[in-house]
């Protein structure tokens, strides 16, 4: 089991670039998340889906845009990026729909907004 | 005010010490509390997972929830150089993906 994947590791944008942060998990999971970790600030959440077709916004939303069109696939969008977007990203998913509450994260996206 | 708080550290202790962390919420609808392990450059790892008030106890770990207080614990016992992370807690009204996280303890356990 590869678990949750994301991709890019790293990344560099310019002010007003945008791009796709990546997350693909196989292990089933319903529930589908995005945090974003900042120093001293902890985990905080971006956006989430509980399935396919179904998202919401999270406390941290603004500037982010998310579809999950697959269970297996919840990638996050950055609009037009801007320095205050410098963070770390992570994906993370749980339950499998069977009582089971397996919460499982991605190894990040390092994110760099010049 | 945030609702998990977490005291940032770093907490050092030597080899073999009890490592005892906390955090406090202030939310009275959280039901479901976790603890995470996260290395430096690393995504967060489940250390413990619990519903409601009570103990719960994996080797080395104990995890506590006093809900009438709004107050978390993790117990390492036996602590190794290894047990070296920042440990952050965490809650959920209900158990699906909408964690609260405190802002992380960093601990350094000395050889």
């Amino acid at each position: 089991n590869a678990g949750v994947t994301q991709t890019p590791k790293f990344q560099v944008l310019k002010t007003g670039q945008s791009m796709t942060l990546q997350c693909a998990q196989d292990m089933n999971h319903e529930y589908m998340s995005w945090y974003r970790q900042d120093p001293g600030m902890g985990l905080r959440l971006i956006h989430y889906s509980v399935g396919a077709g179904i998202t919401d916004q999270g406390e941290v939303p603004n500037g982010y845009n998310v579809s999950r069109s697959t269970t297996e696939d919840f990638p996050l969008r950055l609009l037009s990026a801007a320095p205050s977007q410098t963070s770390v990203y992570f994906c993370a998913s749980s339950y499998d729909g069977q009582g089971t509450y397996g919460y499982t994260f991605g190894s990040g996206t390092r994110l760099t907004v010049v | 005010q945030k609702e998990v708080e977490q005291d940032p550290g770093p907490l050092s202790v030597p080899e073999g010490a009890i490592v005892s962390l906390n955090c406090t919420y202030s939310n009275s609808a959280f039901q479901y509390f976790m603890w995470y392990r996260q290395y430096s450059r690393k995504g967060p790892e489940l250390l413990m997972y619990t519903y409601s008030s009570g103990n719960k106890e994996d080797g080395r770990f104990t995890a506590q929830v006093d809900k009438s207080s709004k107050y978390i614990s993790l117990f390492i016992r036996d602590s190794q150089p290894s047990d070296s992370a920042t440990y952050l807690c965490a809650s959920d009204k209900a158990a699906g993906n909408k964690l609260t996280f405190g802002g992380g303890t960093r601990v350094l356990v000395k050889p």
